[in-house]
């Protein structure tokens, strides 16, 4: 089952942040919070991942609460394309061989022009 | 990042034929391959997990007669769709994990399965 709640849809306007909420309040301390998204019709794809620090990279910013309980994803500017059903998944590392990508609902984003 | 290819990424079979999909990691050697399944407007599902030169391992619920995996080296993992049924229509998604540290799973572009 999955471990996380997450709105059903949400929307944005382009160029503005889209700011994505996650929560998974049962959390383990050995358990990553990483993002997905899938754009229709296609295989998901990596976003970024955050065991409880801040993170960014080049697609997209993840802010996860000092208790962990809670993630947000944004994405800077957002743009058409971005358009997506993402996905927050609580896992262990993607070194641990037990490792399992388990994907909830997901929101999907709609990014309005 | 690392490119996991499906193939094909559609095909319509009759019922009571069997079809293969294929699953292959271009530029890197996946020890480890996941296969999902998602009906329209759903979540992926994982149907089985299958590790390199051993047999693949089925989440509960997934029948292992009829979706055969084989992972027989290190660059390719097949699922075949034995007897199928307008029921196993479907979006078929492979995932693919290397053996090194630090290496994130990919996914496939999908496979659209639709049984006629």
């Amino acid at each position: 089952d999955a471990k996380t709640t997450q709105p059903t849809s949400m929307d944005c306007a382009e160029g503005r942040a889209a700011n994505l909420p996650c929560n998974h309040s049962t959390i383990s301390g050995n358990e990553y919070v990483y993002w997905y998204r899938q754009i229709h019709s296609q295989g998901p794809q990596y976003i970024i991942h955050g065991l409880k620090n801040n993170e960014t990279n080049e697609m997209a910013s993840l802010i996860i609460t000092e208790d962990r309980k809670s993630s947000t994803l944004i994405l800077p500017h957002a743009t058409l394309r971005d358009t997506a059903v993402y996905y927050c998944i609580v896992r262990l590392s993607h070194m641990n061989r037990d490792d399992k990508i388990i994907f909830g609902k997901g929101t999907r984003l709609h990014i309005l022009p | 990042g690392a490119v996991v290819s499906q193939h094909p990424s559609r095909v319509i079979c009759k019922s009571g034929t069997s079809v293969k999909i294929e699953c292959r990691s271009l530029d890197f050697q996946a020890t480890t391959m996941f296969w999902y399944r998602q009906f329209p407007k759903q979540s992926l599902m994982l149907m089985a997990t299958s590790n390199e030169g051993s047999k693949a391992t089925y989440e509960q619920g997934v029948e292992k007669d009829k979706f055969l995996i084989n992972h027989a080296s290190l660059t390719l993992s097949t699922l075949t769709v034995t007897s199928a049924h307008p029921e196993d229509s479907s979006f078929y998604i492979c995932s693919a994990r290397g053996g090194q540290v630090n290496t994130e799973a990919f996914f496939g572009q999908g496979t659209r399965l639709t049984v006629v």
